[in-house]
């Protein structure tokens, strides 16, 4: 089944302590995302891929981090987490080179005290 | 960056009835999606537009690319229970400098009473 994942899907955490939620896609898509969803704020790109070793900073990229070291594989990064990252986030791919009609994986929950 | 007014927010109907939503832009799109979001999951593609004027079907749901490339509006007609839901529109423009994203809507909020 074509899809998009992520884990791990609820994550609590505290401040300062590194931590890694990983994204993985079996669609051979080229470019992939993340994002942040907050309440009243929407859907924030957090940063993207449009492939292999090629990464670049969305709209909201303080305090993250992320690598493309295979096509199918984005993780991002939280090298010291603070409660203001407390958020809703999605990883998201799209065949094409640009976003385009980006696949959403199921989103992680992230809680940092 | 670019901005996306979805309206309206919420919207609280009854079912049966038809729906009505739209966003427009301070900018030119050349791609409008709709999403639709469940509580708990994430995203999920409705209907893609890639052409000014393009009026797109997908069952019940009908949704348009504005001719000027600012707006898009989406329709669901006889709603039903399972439509309940938090609709986003998206707009993406390709330039092809490398530097292109999805600027998502605030989402519509939808709510179906019984």
């Amino acid at each position: 089944e074509a899809q998009v994942t992520q884990n791990p899907r609820y994550l609590i955490t505290v401040t300062g302590k590194k931590l890694t939620v990983t994204c993985s896609q079996n669609m051979n898509h080229e470019y992939m995302s993340w994002y942040r969803q907050d309440p009243g704020l929407g859907l924030r790109q957090i940063y993207y891929s449009m492939n292999v070793e090629v990464t670049d900073k969305g709209d909201v990229p303080e305090g993250y981090k992320v690598s493309r070291k295979e096509k199918r594989n984005f993780p991002l990064i939280l090298e010291s987490p603070s409660p203001n990252q407390t958020s809703l986030y999605f990883c998201a791919s799209s065949p094409g080179q640009g976003a385009g009609e980006q696949f959403f994986g199921p989103g992680t929950r992230l809680t940092v005290l | 960056g670019q901005q996306l007014n979805q309206s309206p927010q919420s919207m609280f109907i009854q079912e049966g009835e038809d729906v009505s939503m739209n966003c427009t832009s301070s900018s030119i799109f050349n791609t409008w999606l709709w999403y639709k979001q469940d509580p708990g999951e994430g995203p999920v593609l409705l209907i893609a537009l890639y052409k000014a004027g393009e009026l797109t079907s997908n069952g019940r749901l009908t949704a348009q690319f504005g001719i000027t490339r600012k707006d898009s509006f989406l329709n669901i007609s006889a709603s039903i229970p399972s439509d309940v839901g938090i609709y986003f529109c998206a707009g993406f423009m390709y330039s092809g400098g490398g530097a292109d994203g999805l600027t998502f809507g605030k989402g519509t909020h939808l709510i179906i009473q019984p």
